[in-house]
């Protein structure tokens, strides 16, 4: 089973709500991923989970929040998005890399957002 | 620093035919992986081939193979009997021995009936 699951598949908000965005896998990785898409461009890592712990930021502003509570499970909590926000964002998760190898990275489809 | 470039943006193709898209790259690592992922309208990115570096045997999946050339640092795409699924926009990345991604731009596949 390869599969990542995310929720909801779309939402809309307004720039004072206060949402948050599921990613769920049970493929026993120990890595997970959020990225930012915008259309016909590449996605743009957000942060990297690795055992639980945020291991990368990449430079992202504060209203965007991660949170890993299990292995299986990671979040984005969302507060006072402004317009320019608006995009996929995509969930992935992977075996963390061991011994030199490089891993596949699995994508969810996304939640589709629009701030208004 | 590593960066990945796939040159063609667009490209199109006659159902059953076979069409080829460009990716290269640069890094100064000898041990790193390479994938293509495919992202049909529908959204979900697919993986649908991956190279490791240290195998000189191109990979193939089905209709789908690579051309890889590590001396030169391309990894082509090439899709046989090409079928109207195979529209999508399809990322060429690359990987080292972190669990980092780098992505190209991405090329823009359409299958005309």
């Amino acid at each position: 089973d390869t599969e990542v699951t995310q929720t909801p598949k779309h939402l809309v908000m307004g720039m004072t709500n206060k949402k948050s965005l599921k990613c769920e896998q049970h493929m026993g990785h120990r890595a997970m991923y959020w990225y930012k898409q915008k259309a016909k461009k590449p996605p743009e890592l957000m942060f990297v989970y690795s055992y639980e712990k945020l291991s990368i930021n990449e430079s992202v502003p504060s209203r965007f929040s991660p949170e890993c509570p299990n292995s299986s499970l990671l979040n984005l909590h969302l507060h006072a998005l402004q317009p320019e926000d608006s995009a996929l964002y995509l969930c992935a998760s992977s075996r963390l890399p061991t011994s030199g190898t490089g891993e596949t990275q699995y994508f969810g489809p996304g939640t589709r957002l629009l701030v208004l | 620093a590593q960066t990945v470039t796939q040159s063609q943006p667009e490209m199109s193709v006659q159902e059953a035919e076979t069409v080829t898209l460009s990716c290269t790259y640069d890094t100064s690592e000898n041990n790193y992986y390479l994938f293509w992922y495919k992202q049909p309208p529908s959204r979900q990115m697919i993986l649908v081939i991956r190279q490791e570096a240290y195998k000189q045997q191109n990979a193939t999946e089905n209709r789908f193979s690579v051309n890889f050339q590590k001396a030169a640092k391309s990894f082509s795409l090439k899709i046989s009997d090409s079928q109207l699924g195979d529209t999508a926009m399809y990322f060429c990345a690359f990987t080292n021995t972190g669990n980092q991604f780098y992505f190209g731009t991405g090329t823009s596949l359409t299958v005309i009936p």
